[in-house]
């Protein structure tokens, strides 16, 4: 059984880019979630995956956007990137309605310069 | 109000001592609950999830709910210096599409 595997492990972009995150799920969960987590802040709910679908979204502008393919990976996109968007990027994949509990993936450091 | 809260600590406890972890959310409605524990520049670990007010005890740990005052809390007994990390309170909350919504974490420290 894998677990949840993210790419890349850290990143460094320039304020206005945009930057592609990758997760992959683990195995027999079809749900992603991703969270975004400051610095000394709890993870924060940017949106969830389901069937291909978003299945709910937090209080992120419409330039975080998400994608789920058919093998239950997923991305998340960040376009015109501000240098608040500077976290740990974490993907958690789980069964529906997070039945069992979600699994983190190692996440991804993007820094925003 | 925050959907879940805790007190960011930071605590400290000595080991072989009793760690308490509180937490508090704002969906009467929520029926899932989980705790989390993040080492240092780690993603979270899941520790214990709890469905159904009262105790539940796992190894060193004890996790208790209640409902009716929208409780829920982390007992870590014999405390070691390895249990030194941020312990997150998460809970699924139905209102929001049982999407599962974290606190801010408390920081915990075990003095040898």
């Amino acid at each position: 059984e894998t677990g949840v595997t993210q790419s890349p492990t850290h990143l460094i972009k320039t304020r206005g880019q945009q930057v592609t995150l990758r997760c992959s799920s683990q195995s027999g969960h079809n749900t992603v979630s991703w969270y975004q987590q400051a610095l000394g802040q709890g993870p924060q709910f940017i949106f969830q995956y389901y069937r291909e679908e978003e299945n709910g979204r937090g209080n992120f502008p419409p330039r975080f956007s998400g994608l789920q393919f058919p093998n239950y990976s997923s991305e998340l996109n960040v376009n015109a990137l501000e240098l608040d968007d500077s976290a740990l990027y974490l993907c958690a994949s789980s069964l529906p309605d997070g039945l069992y509990g979600y699994t983190f993936g190692s996440g991804t450091r993007l820094t925003v310069v | 109000q925050k959907e879940v809260e805790q007190n960011s600590g930071p605590l400290s406890v000595p080991e072989g001592a009793i760690a308490s972890l509180n937490c508090t959310y704002s969906d009467r409605g929520s029926q899932s609950f989980f705790w989390y524990r993040q080492y240092s520049g780690k993603s979270p670990e899941l520790i214990m999830s709890i469905y159904s007010n009262g105790d539940k005890e796992d190894g060193r740990f004890t996790a208790q709910l209640n409902k009716a005052s929208q409780y829920v809390s982390l007992l870590i007994r014999d405390s070691q210096p390895s249990d030194s990390a941020t312990y997150l309170c998460a809970v699924s909350m139905r209102l929001l599409g049982n999407q599962f919504y974290f606190g801010t974490g408390t920081s915990l420290t075990v003095i040898p």
